[in-house]
């Protein structure tokens, strides 16, 4: 079985600050995708990354995969209000099993105005 | 541009009683998928389909939980004699299918069931 480890669990800064929240694995993953869920809502996806070393960024917000492809990180400069949210990583298996996503507990982020 | 959809959102029933979930997926993907959510935790795959055929389903789908996608678009989660412990979130997710190597799930807004 394949497990995801996230931390932190909870998360609560000032608006402004800047944070990063990591994800990590002790298998390889095929792809790594990450998730904002509000409270009562589904997950919406941010980004995926698919190679060892990747960094993509969306906005304020910056994602990398490992060289090794067993973990990630989320970077989040200047957070405001609206990033409140529980972000969740997930992973995918290769080959056949492609179709399975493996899910973190999540880092749940409180940004204070 | 329509998304992953599910009826209801809210499902508040008695223990021992049946409920079903409904999720239409977004149009063009042929891959459906069912997963659990419960307080503190992320997501649990239940079960998954490609078009109408049920390929994978996890230890955590009991004998009182079923799961259909008969002509392979929408899809309903049924839970008979419901019990407390299936008080949770049940998500619905879709994708393309395909040979890609990675595959984009997107999903619903949930269904929040609370057994009494």
């Amino acid at each position: 079985t394949q497990l995801l480890e996230q931390s932190p669990q909870f998360l609560s800064i000032q608006e402004g600050e800047n944070l990063t929240v990591y994800c990590n694995s002790s298998s390889v993953f095929s792809s790594l995708q990450w998730y904002r869920q509000e409270p009562g809502e589904g997950p919406v996806l941010l980004v995926t990354v698919v190679t060892g070393g990747e960094v993509k960024k969306l906005k304020r917000l910056t994602f990398q995969f490992g060289d090794a492809r067993k973990d990630s990180s989320l970077h989040i400069t200047a957070a405001q209000p609206g990033d409140t949210g529980l972000y969740l990583c997930a992973g995918g298996e290769s080959g056949g099993s492609n179709y399975k996503l493996t899910f973190g507990k999540g880092t749940l982020l409180t940004v204070n105005p | 541009d329509t998304g992953v959809s599910q009826n209801p959102r809210h499902k508040i029933t008695k223990r021992g009683q049946n409920v079903t979930f409904r999720c239409d997926p977004i149009s063009e993907h042929n891959r459906l998928y069912w997963y659990r959510q419960t307080l503190g935790q992320g997501p649990e795959f239940l079960t998954y389909f490609q078009n109408e055929a049920q390929l994978e389903k996890s230890r955590l789908l009991s004998d009182r939980f079923s799961a259909e996608r008969p002509k392979g678009s929408f899809s309903t989660l049924e839970i008979q004699r419901t019990e407390q412990g299936d008080s949770a979130m049940y998500l619905c997710a879709s994708s393309l299918g395909g040979t890609l190597i990675y595959n984009e799930q997107f999903f619903g807004p949930g269904t929040r069931l609370t057994v009494l």
